[in-house]
């Protein structure tokens, strides 16, 4: 079975500073990798997803992600916050059809 | 790209009645489409997974009788709350597997907007 864990559940940036939110997986194979975006009382909108192309993703907002398979790693990155971007992330991997398992979710806040 | 649509957005309703939460894949055909409850501050947690036209399945902990999951037709499922108590006050949400049209096996899920469930 797949985990997904996402270290600090809490991450504070100033307007403008680099965002990077953690997400390592653990898989027996080759995994799908997701992130997601929540803002309060919504549902959760796709930010960007790995399928096995480019190591490298770029998604919505200014994010991008690294698959990097020998940290089995998925850290989510943008080079300036905004305040908008003050949201919860949360990332998934995907085992199958079926399955989509969930990190416990990173709650991003901007400082102005 | 995938739309997935959620009714109602907000519900609030008192101890006993039941409550229905619809989902709606509004531009591809969905024959499975998962339900998940969020707890505050937490992630959220699958509670069962909506076939089209067969018996959902149930994560373990989750009362089938209590949570009624439809999926009469490939864009539809409905999830009502059976005799609801406080306890099942919680933000309920919907998804459905899709890309451009067509279910693939590795297409991320898209998820409608949240149904605030309150119950007095």
């Amino acid at each position: 079975a797949q985990s997904v864990t996402q270290l600090g559940s809490h991450v504070s940036v100033s307007e403008g500073a680099l965002v990077l939110l953690r997400c390592n997986y653990s898989s027996s194979v080759p995994p799908y990798l997701f992130w997601y975006v929540q803002y309060p009382n919504q549902g959760l909108q796709l930010l960007l997803k790995y399928t096995s192309a480019a190591t490298l993703v770029k998604g919505i907002n200014g994010f991008e992600a690294e698959f990097k398979k020998s940290e089995t790693s998925f850290h989510l990155t943008k080079p300036s916050a905004h305040m908008s971007d003050a949201a919860e992330y949360f990332c998934a991997v995907s085992e199958g059809f079926n399955k989509f398992y969930f990190g416990s979710g990173t709650k991003l806040n901007v400082k102005p | 790209g995938a739309v997935v649509s959620q009714h109602p957005s907000r519900v609030i309703c008192k101890s006993g009645t039941s409550v229905k939460i619809e989902c709606r894949s509004l531009d591809f055909q969905a024959t499975t489409m998962f339900w998940y409850r969020q707890f505050p501050k937490q992630s959220l947690m699958l509670m069962a997974t909506s076939n089209e036209g067969s018996k959902a399945t149930y994560e373990q902990g989750v009362e089938k009788d209590k949570f009624l999951i439809n999926h009469a037709s490939l864009t539809l499922s409905t999830l009502t709350v059976t005799s609801a108590h406080p306890e099942d006050s919680s933000f309920y949400i919907c998804s459905a597997r899709g890309d451009r049209g067509r279910p693939y096996g590795n297409s991320p899920l898209h998820f409608g907007n949240g149904t605030r469930l309150t119950v007095t």
